[in-house]
């Protein structure tokens, strides 16, 4: 059975700090791994998303990447922003349906 | 990119009463939609799949007569919560997988709607 974990479940740094956040998945016969955001009371926001036969993926200040062989994934934020507060959500699609989701990093970030 | 709605975006009622959402695909046809439920603090959960003029499958634990699904048209699927308890409060998400994406088969992108919350009082 999937399982994702994300590490850590809350972090708060000042702005302008770089930060990582982690996200390891028990399974590593996956189809893609996405990060969104999801901002309080909100939906959800696609961030990134890497296929299985990716490494990485960029899009502004945001990397992530994946290691399928390792079940994780990381999502790097360069020059954070208080705009950048929020929760931070790993899924993994494990089948052509199933999607699993992480339990969320919530973020703060400090002026 | 593809839009995905949903409607209501928030909804109060009394318990014993039924609640219908609806979830929308805008600029594209899909031919499968899914349905996750969030409660507070926690990450979100797949309920069930909804396949166009068939019936949705559930996940373990989930009350298919309670939490009805029906999938009418390739862009609108609706959950409609049964004899709503304070327990159903929640934050009900959807999203739809576009019907004919490129790309082998299991990368296809989900959309996700905005989301409803759900508060039975």
């Amino acid at each position: 059975k999937q399982e994702v974990t994300q590490i850590p479940a809350a972090l708060s740094v000042p702005e302008g700090e770089n930060l990582v956040l982690n996200c390891s998945f028990t399974d590593s016969a996956i189809y893609n791994l996405q990060w969104f955001r999801q901002d309080p009371g909100k939906g959800l926001t696609s961030l990134l998303l890497i296929q299985s036969s990716q490494r990485e993926q960029t899009s502004g200040r945001l990397n992530a990447s994946l290691d399928k062989s390792s079940g994780r994934s990381t999502l790097y934020i360069a020059a954070s922003q208080p705009g950048d507060s929020a929760t931070y959500l790993c899924a993994v699609k494990t089948s052509y349906d199933k999607v699993i989701f992480g339990p969320g990093t919530s973020l703060s970030v400090i002026p | 990119g593809a839009v995905v709605s949903q409607h209501p975006s928030r909804v109060i009622c009394k318990s014993g009463t039924s609640v219908k959402i609806e979830c929308r695909s805008l600029d594209f046809q899909a031919t499968t939609m899914f349905w996750y439920r969030q409660f507070p603090k926690q990450s979100l959960m797949l309920m069930a799949t909804s396949n166009e003029g068939s019936k949705a499958t559930y996940e373990q634990g989930v009350e298919k007569d309670k939490f009805l699904i029906n999938h009418a048209s390739l862009t609108l699927s609706t959950l409609t919560v049964t004899s709503a308890h304070p327990e159903d409060s929640s934050f009900y998400i959807c999203s739809a997988r576009e019907l004919g994406t490129s790309g082998a088969r299991g990368q296809e992108t989900q959309y996700f709607g905005p989301g409803t919350r759900l508060l039975v009082l």
